[in-house]
C-alpha cells in the first residue's frame, strides 16, 4: 500500500499569512494527488487534482505543485474561511490520505 | 447540480451489517465511479471500495471479505452493505463521486455524511 505523509501536522497561522503544507507519497505517484479542505461535520472539499490543477470554483490562493513522492499545498494569503483541515489523497492506486493538517488561527 | 444524499442507520448493533445508500441526482450516473470512504472520529478517510455503472467494483483489501458494493441503475443509487461488524467500524461513512472527465479522475462530489455507532 502508497503511505501519505503529511507535515505538518498542525500549523497555526495569521489571517494574510502565506502558508505551505508538504505531502511524501512512499513511492513514486507521478501527479495523481489531490488536495482536500474538511470543515468539522463536513464532507472533504477538492480543491486540486493532478497535484496542481485547481478545482472549478476554488479560490486562486490555493495552489499545488509537485510530481513523484513530493508535494505542496500552498495558500499565499489567508482568508478566515481557510482555517480547516487539509489531506492530501493519492490515487495511483487506490486511495489513501495523509493524515492530515490542521490549520489553526494564531 | 450533481448531489449525493445518503441513508441509513445511524446505530447499527455488533456482529451485524451496516447498510447505506447513495442517491445520485444530477449528471451522469452511467459515466462515473462511485466510491464509499469512512472517517473514524479524528483520523483520515479510508476508501472502502468503488463500483461503476456497469457493474465491476473495486475492495481495498483490508475491507475485500465484509464490504459489498451494489449498484441499482433503474434509481441511480447505489449501496454498501459491511458485514459483521465491530466497534472499529464506528465512524462516519460518505459516499463519493470519482470524475472520469477531469483528469486523474478525482473525487469531487460527496454525500452528506452518515454516523455509524456499532453498540449494543
Amino acid at each position: 500500500d502508497i503511505e501519505m505523509t503529511q507535515s505538518p501536522s498542525t500549523l497555526s497561522a495569521s489571517v494574510g499569512d502565506k502558508v505551505t503544507i508538504t505531502c511524501r507519497a512512499s513511492q513514486t505517484i507521478e501527479t495523481w494527488l489531490a488536495w482536500y479542505q474538511q470543515k468539522p461535520g463536513k464532507a472533504p472539499k477538492l480543491l486540486i487534482y493532478k497535484a496542481s490543477t485547481l478545482h472549478t470554483g476554488v479560490p486562486s490562493r490555493f495552489s499545488g505543485t509537485g510530481s513523484g513522492t513530493e508535494f505542496t499545498l500552498t495558500i499565499s494569503s489567508l482568508q478566515p474561511d481557510d482555517f480547516a483541515t487539509y489531506y492530501c489523497r493519492q490515487n495511483f492506486n487506490y486511495y489513501t490520505f495523509g493524515q492530515g493538517t490542521k490549520l489553526e488561527i494564531k | 447540480q450533481v448531489q449525493l444524499q445518503q441513508s441509513g442507520p445511524g446505530l447499527v448493533k455488533p456482529s451485524e451489517t451496516l447498510s447505506l445508500t447513495c442517491s445520485v441526482s444530477g449528471g451522469s450516473f452511467s459515466s462515473h465511479y462511485w466510491s464509499w470512504f469512512r472517517q473514524p472520529p479524528g483520523k483520515a478517510p479510508e476508501w472502502i471500495g468503488y463500483i461503476h455503472f456497469n457493474g465491476n467494483t473495486n475492495y481495498n483489501s483490508s475491507f475485500r471479505s465484509r464490504a459489498t458494493i451494489s449498484v441499482d441503475t433503474s434509481r441511480n443509487k447505489f449501496s454498501l452493505n459491511l458485514a459483521s461488524v465491530t466497534a472499529a467500524d464506528t465512524a462516519v461513512y460518505y459516499c463519493a463521486r470519482q470524475n472520469v472527465f477531469l483528469d486523474e479522475a478525482p473525487l469531487d462530489y460527496w454525500g452528506q455524511g452518515t454516523s455509524v455507532t456499532v453498540s449494543s
